[in-house]
């Protein structure tokens, strides 16, 4: 099973407003849609955005989910210290009844 | 509150097993889709197998196909995973997983279960 394409790290200083992006292979994003989940050192993951882009409850509205053809991106405005953390997308592969998730992104907080 | 609590990890050497345990509480297991997915110390999310509310459908990965079962008692509250001959690269943190309905996403996990295979 094929992964999810995330850029390893990005850094963005406090307030400001960061963007990442996750590629998918074939047409998996622009079919089935992206989630995305925050992990924080030494906890276990948190969903932040399904599949449908939309927020689950008590989510933030400074996390906004979108895709464009097969690229799927997270924006994170009014950056706060606490954003700090990797970033994961996930799909849900129908060929091989799987979920794929990409490398993950590093989020630092200048 | 929705709550999932893993255990039954531990070290174990190669070709060994061992089961892990997912207990679940604050909502009602049977209408809903589980997961498992590991994580490597230090890096990143590898899905390892799903489960529907039913148990009709069931699903695994590549590298665990044949040698993981997983299964759910729902009257337990319980989701598990039996994992046998096992292999040193399957050293990881084990979460459970709770599914959105539709499919949406992975709503709620546990704290994770450690399961390290050494030689």
């Amino acid at each position: 099973q094929a992964g999810l394409t995330q850029l390893p790290s990005v850094s963005a200083a406090l307030g400001q407003t960061a963007t990442l992006t996750c590629t998918g292979y074939g047409d998996i994003i622009a079919v089935k849609g992206a989630t995305w989940l925050q992990q924080r050192q030494g906890l276990p993951p948190r969903l932040l955005s399904s599949r449908n882009d939309k927020r689950p409850s008590g989510i933030s509205e400074r996390f906004s989910a979108s895709r464009s053809g097969n690229t799927a991106s997270l924006t994170i405005s009014g950056l706060q210290a606490e954003d700090e953390a990797t970033y994961y997308c996930s799909s849900w592969d129908t060929n091989f009844n799987a979920w794929v998730f990409g490398g993950g992104t590093r989020l630092s907080v200048l | 509150e929705v709550r999932l609590v893993e255990s039954g990890g531990g070290l174990v050497q190669p070709g060994g097993s061992l089961r892990l345990s997912c207990e679940a509480s604050g909502f009602t297991l049977s209408s809903f889709s589980m997961n498992w997915v590991r994580q490597t110390p230090g890096k990143g999310l590898e899905w390892v197998s799903y489960i529907s509310g039913s148990s009709y459908n069931i699903y695994y990965g590549d590298s665990v196909k044949g040698r993981f079962t997983i299964s759910r008692d729902n009257a337990k509250n319980s989701v598990y995973l039996q994992m046998d001959s096992l292999r040193v690269e399957d050293t990881a943190v084990y979460f459970c997983a709770r599914e959105t309905n539709w499919g949406l996403g992975l709503d709620f996990w546990g704290q994770g279960a450690l399961v390290t295979v050494f030689s």
